[in-house]
């Protein structure tokens, strides 16, 4: 089955521990993003990646860190969680041409800092 | 950049009735992709009908339609016969063509929550 997966889906942690959020798709995707989800400001970009090595800043990426070594993975990094990162985490891919521009999300990722 | 936004965030309708939820945007850009997606409790983003700015047509998805106007930069969804199964947020979103510097990157709205009555 065609899909992105992200782990874990839900997780509550304290300020300053460094966590990753990982992000798989198994469909041969060039292009891979995140996103946080806030009340009332819809969904944001933190960081995207138009293909393996290459990664670039989105509209919020303050505290955040993105790899892109395989082509299939794309973690998200918080090197230092604060309280102001509390949010729902999304994970998306989709391919790099000009016919199709939808694109697969993942389930979430519920993020807790205290 | 470019902007979206969504003026009302919450709707509601009777089931079996017509609801149509707003969507305006901003760019700079001639050529682009635009969607609304759906989100129920289960958070799982669905979907639910794309625009592509060259096509004058409006698309429509069984009972989803949009309403189309590229001069005023309006993008709205239509949803006939609405069902209990339609009850979520909706976010309108844009996403540049392959060579424009938005390319890749979808840009969201705040989101509508949509509640649908029996």
């Amino acid at each position: 089955e065609a899909q992105v997966t992200q782990n874990p889906r839900y997780l509550i942690t304290v300020t300053g521990k460094k966590l990753t959020v990982t992000c798989s798709q198994n469909m041969n995707h060039e292009y891979m993003s995140w996103y946080r989800q806030d009340p009332g400001l819809g969904l944001r970009q933190i960081y995207y990646s138009m293909n393996v090595e290459v990664t670039d800043k989105g509209d919020v990426p303050e505290g955040y860190k993105v790899s892109r070594k395989e082509k299939r993975n794309f973690p998200l990094i918080l090197e230092s969680p604060s309280p102001n990162q509390t949010s729902l985490y999304f994970c998306a891919s989709s391919p790099f041409d000009s016919l199709s521009y939808e694109q697969y999300f993942g389930p979430g990722t519920r993020l807790t800092v205290t | 950049a470019q902007t979206v936004t969504q003026s009302q965030p919450e709707m509601s309708v009777q089931e079996a009735e017509t609801v149509t939820l707003s969507c305006t945007y901003d760019t700079s850009e001639s050529d682009y992709y635009l969607f609304w997606y759906k989100q129920p409790p289960s958070r799982q983003m669905i979907l639910v009908i794309r625009q592509e700015a060259y096509k004058q047509q409006n698309a429509t998805e069984n009972r989803f339609s949009v309403n189309f106007q590229k001069a005023a930069k309006s993008f709205s969804l239509k949803i006939s016969d609405s069902q209990l199964g339609d009850a979520a947020m909706y976010f309108c979103a844009y996403r540049g063509n392959a060579g424009g510097t938005s390319y890749g990157k979808l840009t969201f709205g705040q989101g509508t929550i949509l509640t649908v009555h029996p």
